[in-house]
This record gives structure tokens, C-alpha cells and sequence, in this order.
């Protein structure tokens, strides 16, 4: 079966600071894998996504995240945090062949960006 | 283009009372989905369509009915309210990938309706 998993429930950065949030996930086969944030009261917005190709994907607002095959990861990076990057970020995958809406979502992880 | 359309914004309900929440996508997309999003628990599928006339059961089918007489259109129905169906709800939009997995492949959400059951 396949799952996702975002250990950290929060993860606090100063802002100017690196941040990662990580993930790990379990599928068979390649999967892909997908960022997503979430603001207050707000819908899901697309970050990036992981298909084939480059192990490092850009995304929006200076995101990026390394895909790890060994390591069964993806974790989200950015090189200098921003207080207006404080959000609710969520990992999803989806394993090849299946539908592309049947995305399985992490439980989330709130980035706090202190000034 | 309006993307992803929700309404209710929000709606309080009572125990076994009947409600249609109403999805709507000006993208032309043929997927579609409902997800719920609780606490801790981030989002789970509820059901899915990948067009007109399709559906099928996602992680947390029971109590939520579904339909897709239009491309546009995604209605999420509760037949009888239950307490455990409070949540937030979302629906989500996307075109298939093309051969080989690349494409658009991306999910649009709507802004979601804040469902309380009481």
C-alpha cells in the first residue's frame, strides 16, 4: 500500500535561515511525488513536482526538493527562509499507472518562520 | 478563468440532515475529486471521477455520494449527516498526464467549505 509520511509535525526557522521539511513515502515502483502548501483558510496550491529526470526540482516561490531513491525521500528546501513562507506544507505520491487524482497526501507540517 | 469553484463556504448541519456540496471547474479538466481534511490527518481521498458518467470509491467512501453528469460539475452529497463527517472539505481538479507520465499532471484545489456537523 502506498503512504506518505511528514515526521514533523512543526518545523520553526528564523527567517534568512535554510529550512528543509522532510518526507519520506512507500510505493512500488517509481513513483510521484508532489509539494503542496496550504495557507490559512486557504485550498492547496501546487509547489513542485517529482517525475522523472533531475533528482533536484525547482519549484514556486524559490522551493526546491531532492529526490532520494535510496532513501525513499523527498524532502522540501529552501536557502533563506521567509515569514511569509509560514504555511501548512503537505507531500504527496502517487504511483505510476494509477490515476492522476488519486494523490495519497502526508498528515502535514507547519513551517513557522520567526522574524 | 474562475480555477476550482466550492459553496458552501461554510454550513452547519444537524445529525441526519441531507446536504449537497457543490463543486464546479471552468478548466476543462476530466479529473476530479473530493478529498476531507481533518487534524493530524491531512487530506483523504473520498471519491474520484476521471470524467462524465465515472466515479469510484477513494479512502473514505461511506456516507459521501457522488456523480458527474458534466465535465464541469462534482457534487459531493451527504445523505444523512453523522457528527464523524465535521471536517473541511476540498475539491480538487486535474487533467491526465500524457503517455510516459509528463504533462499537467497537477491538482487545483478549490478554496474548500468548512463542514459542521452537530
Amino acid at each position: 500500500a502506498q503512504s506518505v509520511a511528514q515526521p514533523e509535525d512543526q518545523v520553526n526557522v528564523a527567517e534568512g535561515n535554510p529550512l528543509t521539511v522532510k518526507c519520506t513515502y512507500s510505493v512500488s515502483g517509481n513513483p510521484y511525488l508532489f509539494w503542496y502548501v496550504q495557507y490559512p483558510n486557504r485550498g492547496l496550491q501546487f509547489l513542485l513536482k517529482y517525475i522523472t529526470g533531475d533528482n533536484l526540482v525547482k519549484g514556486s516561490y524559490g522551493f526546491e526538493a531532492e529526490f532520494n531513491k535510496s532513501q525513499t525521500s523527498f524532502h522540501l528546501k529552501k536557502p533563506s527562509a521567509l515569514v511569509s513562507d509560514s504555511a501548512l506544507y503537505f507531500c504527496a505520491v502517487r504511483a505510476r499507472g494509477g490515476a492522476t487524482n488519486k494523490l495519497i497526501f502526508g498528515t502535514g507540517t507547519l513551517l513557522a518562520v520567526q522574524p | 478563468n474562475a480555477g476550482v469553484t466550492q459553496t458552501p463556504k461554510f454550513q452547519v448541519l444537524k445529525t441526519g440532515q441531507s446536504m449537497t456540496l457543490q463543486c464546479a471547474q471552468d478548466m476543462n479538466h476530466e479529473y476530479m475529486s473530493w478529498y476531507r481534511q481533518d487534524p493530524g490527518m491531512g487530506l483523504r481521498l473520498i471519491h474520484y471521477s476521471v470524467g462524465a458518467g465515472i466515479t469510484d470509491q477513494g479512502e473514505v467512501p461511506n456516507g459521501y455520494n457522488v456523480s458527474r453528469s458534466t465535465t464541469e460539475d462534482f457534487p459531493l452529497r451527504l445523505l444523512s449527516a453523522a457528527p464523524s463527517q465535521t471536517s473541511v472539505y476540498f475539491c480538487a481538479s486535474s487533467s491526465p498526464g500524457l503517455a510516459g507520465g509528463r504533462g499537467q499532471d497537477t491538482q487545483y484545489f478549490g478554496p474548500g467549505t468548512r463542514l459542521t456537523v452537530l
